[in-house]
């Protein structure tokens, strides 16, 4: 989807660090999630954050930290607590309740 | 969130009909129906939603039993670029709080 952008693309960690992957739109929509997805599994909720510096746990969220300073943005970090990263990550906007949800082309996180 | 239960695969021909199903026996009245498709290494794309009333869209059409407890997503005439995993959701609350996504049907288009 054009109007939110993931980075990168690919995006490796060694064990032990943090690393943080970014979600910037540009669609206006409010409410912004994060999901992660195993090889042959659905997306689960990391993360959401409906306004600007407000943000809840979904489903999994243990391991992963997140921000919303501005509405364009939503990056999440990922842990060294998280102790199974390596998935593919996908991030999402909408702009009310009963939308379509428009998701990025993802980033692919693997372990060194 | 109430569940969906879908096939794990089916398979079709190219340009003939392909009838995706979709139960949720225990839907309840405020929850959409939405369905997704999300081809291999790429995010999710939206397909379709309805509430009770029988949808149709550039992309597929949604048939919705009258009980709610089933629906279909149809697409009229199948080409290879529609192979991909296609997700049935009900979005409790209007999916404010997130999606909540099975292992979705896997559908093989022949050529």
């Amino acid at each position: 989807d054009g109007g939110i952008t993931q980075s990168p693309k690919y995006l490796f960690r060694k064990e032990g660090q943090n690393v943080t992957l970014s979600c910037e739109q540009n669609l206006n929509h409010d409410a912004m999630y994060w999901y992660r997805q195993d090889p042959g599994q659905g997306l689960r909720l990391i993360y959401y954050s409906q306004i600007v510096n407000d943000f809840q746990k979904g489903d999994i969220a243990e391991g992963y930290s997140v921000s919303r300073e501005k509405k364009e943005s939503f990056p999440l970090t990922v842990t060294s607590a998280q102790k199974n990263p390596t998935a593919f990550y996908l991030c999402a906007t909408t702009d009310s309740s009963n939308q379509p949800q428009h998701f990025g082309d993802g980033t692919r996180l693997s372990i060194l | 969130d109430a569940k969906t239960t879908q096939p794990n695969s089916m398979e079709s021909n190219e340009e003939e009909p392909v009838h995706l199903p979709c139960n949720h026996s225990t839907i309840s009245g405020t929850d959409y129906i939405h369905w997704y498709r999300q081809l291999p290494s790429q995010g999710p794309e939206y397909v379709i939603h309805g509430l009770t009333s029988n949808v149709n869209n550039r992309m597929a059409s949604l048939a919705i039993a009258e009980d709610r407890k089933s629906s279909t997503l149809i697409l009229h005439r199948a080409t290879l670029r529609d192979a991909a995993v296609y997700y049935c959701i009900l979005t409790a609350g209007g999916g404010a709080d997130g999606l909540t996504f099975g292992k979705g049907t896997h559908l093989i288009i022949q050529p």
